[in-house]
């Protein structure tokens, strides 16, 4: 079936650090990609996707390439802020359709220190 | 002026009660889902549903049944609840297989 992996956490950085935070997949068809980013004590929010082999997500200031070759879909952003702190899922809906829902990393929960 | 909107939003209850999540869309969407994520934040489909069809994870116990009265509401109902089944509960709608719009999320604490 397929599955997502991403970096767990905490991943704790200074504010105005550059931020990665890994994903990759496994999918039997072709999927799209997507992250979702959760504040604290609020519900799941699209920040970006990508539908197509490298395509480039991009929202925010984040940004991530769908690449089909390493089937990943790592999330950048060059200086992130004290108000990015939140849990970031990386997420995949397979080409076969929407029926069967999202599949979903189990998130990373980033902490932007001042 | 909420796109995907669920009530309650924390609902404590006790053990082998039975009780109700209600979700609505404005988005004109024709798909809806539940989602549950669990104590260490991991999210599982638990139904996804349009006007032809319901599809059900396997893993999900027969004791909760989605409901929908009419494309733009999806009610979750469950019956004996179980101290297990405390969690969040997301309800998210799309069209067709596009990206999906999530609600706040509701609450659940079974004591």
């Amino acid at each position: 079936g397929d599955s997502v992996t991403q970096m767990e956490g905490p991943v704790t950085l200074s504010e105005e650090a550059f931020l990665t935070i890994n994903c990759t997949y496994t999918a039997t068809g072709y999927p799209s990609l997507f992250w979702y980013v959760q504040y604290p004590g609020e519900g799941l929010q699209l920040l970006l996707k990508a539908t197509k082999a490298d395509d480039k997500g991009s929202n925010k200031g984040f940004e991530a390439t769908y690449r089909k070759e390493t089937t990943s879909f790592h999330l950048e952003k060059g200086s992130v802020q004290v108000s990015d702190s939140a849990v970031y899922f990386c997420a995949l809906i397979d080409s076969g359709g929407g029926a069967d829902g999202l599949t979903f990393g189990k998130g990373t929960h980033l902490i932007i220190q001042p | 002026d909420t796109a995907v909107s669920q009530t309650p939003k924390y609902l404590v209850t006790q053990m082998g009660n039975d009780k109700s999540i209600k979700c609505e869309q404005n988005l004109g969407h024709d798909t809806m889902y539940w989602y549950k994520q669990d104590s260490k934040k991991f999210l599982k489909i638990m139904f996804s549903y349009n006007n032809k069809e319901l599809i059900i994870n396997e893993t999900v116990p027969n004791r909760f049944s989605p409901k929908s009265p009419d494309k733009a509401h999806l009610n979750l109902h469950i019956n004996s609840l179980e101290l297990g089944d405390s969690a969040v509960y997301f309800c998210a709608s799309s069209q067709a297989s596009d990206t999906q719009y999530f609600g706040p999320g509701t609450r659940l604490t079974v004591l």
